[in-house]
């Protein structure tokens, strides 16, 4: 059972342009959705989280919406970069056990 | 440095035989996790420990694997027997299991390649 979905799996972007990664999840006791960087041969990174209370949250060129009701999440990566180029992982986590629960990945490539 | 370290950064086995990982956590960090990742996937989850306590094992985890965290600091994970199905990325990660819930610090991994 994947309990959660990402899509696409890669894009491609020009640099200046904006990146839009999302993803869906199934189960309601998840409060915690953070979203990860992994670049080849390194591990993931925390990137950005968000709680389902907050509808949207801002660090730099990157953003989170989040719709609780629609059980959905997305990421948006502003004024892409080459050196954003890496694989981006959504995840969620329920508070009690911290175990992350991740999607499948987003490969994406900026195109200087 | 004092990330999550991970050693042997890269095995290549045969069938059959056994193999062994270690990670160091960071050090003020008393939960640490297991995760297996194959090419083109995102990470699952395989285990976790708070201090020394092993508390929750994934279904993906067969017999063949067993993980220890003797005294609440570095983890070994083991593959016996290992099969061509095993070739993956294993990643550790740690966290400090209050405060900020699923921040999780990952390593490099241990890149196990069967023959």
């Amino acid at each position: 059972q994947q309990q959660v979905k990402q899509s696409p799996q890669s894009l491609i972007v020009q640099k200046g342009g904006i990146s839009i990664i999302n993803c869906a999840y199934e189960n309601t006791a998840f409060d915690y959705f953070p979203w990860y960087q992994q670049f080849p041969g390194k591990g993931p990174a925390l990137l950005i989280a968000i709680r389902p209370d907050v509808s949207e949250k801002k660090e730099g060129r990157f953003t989170i919406s989040f719709n609780k009701s629609a059980k959905q999440f997305s990421l948006h990566i502003m004024d892409s970069q080459p050196g954003d180029s890496a694989t981006y992982f959504c995840a969620a986590s329920k508070a009690a056990g911290n175990k992350l629960t991740f999607g499948g990945g987003t490969r994406v490539l900026v195109k200087p | 440095d004092t990330g999550v370290s991970q050693n042997p950064r890269h095995k290549i086995t045969k069938r059959g035989q056994n193999v062994t990982f270690r990670c160091d956590p960071i050090s003020e960090h008393n939960r640490l996790y297991w995760y297996r990742q194959t090419l083109g996937q995102g990470p699952e989850f395989l285990t976790y420990f708070q201090n020394e306590a092993q508390l929750e094992k994934s279904r993906l985890l067969s017999d063949r694997f067993s993980a220890e965290r003797p005294k609440g600091s570095f983890s070994t994970l083991e593959i016996q027997r290992t099969e061509q199905g095993d070739s993956a990325m294993y990643l550790c990660a740690s966290s400090l299991g209050t405060g900020r819930p699923g921040e999780l610090f990952f390593g490099e991994g241990s890149r196990l390649t069967v023959l």
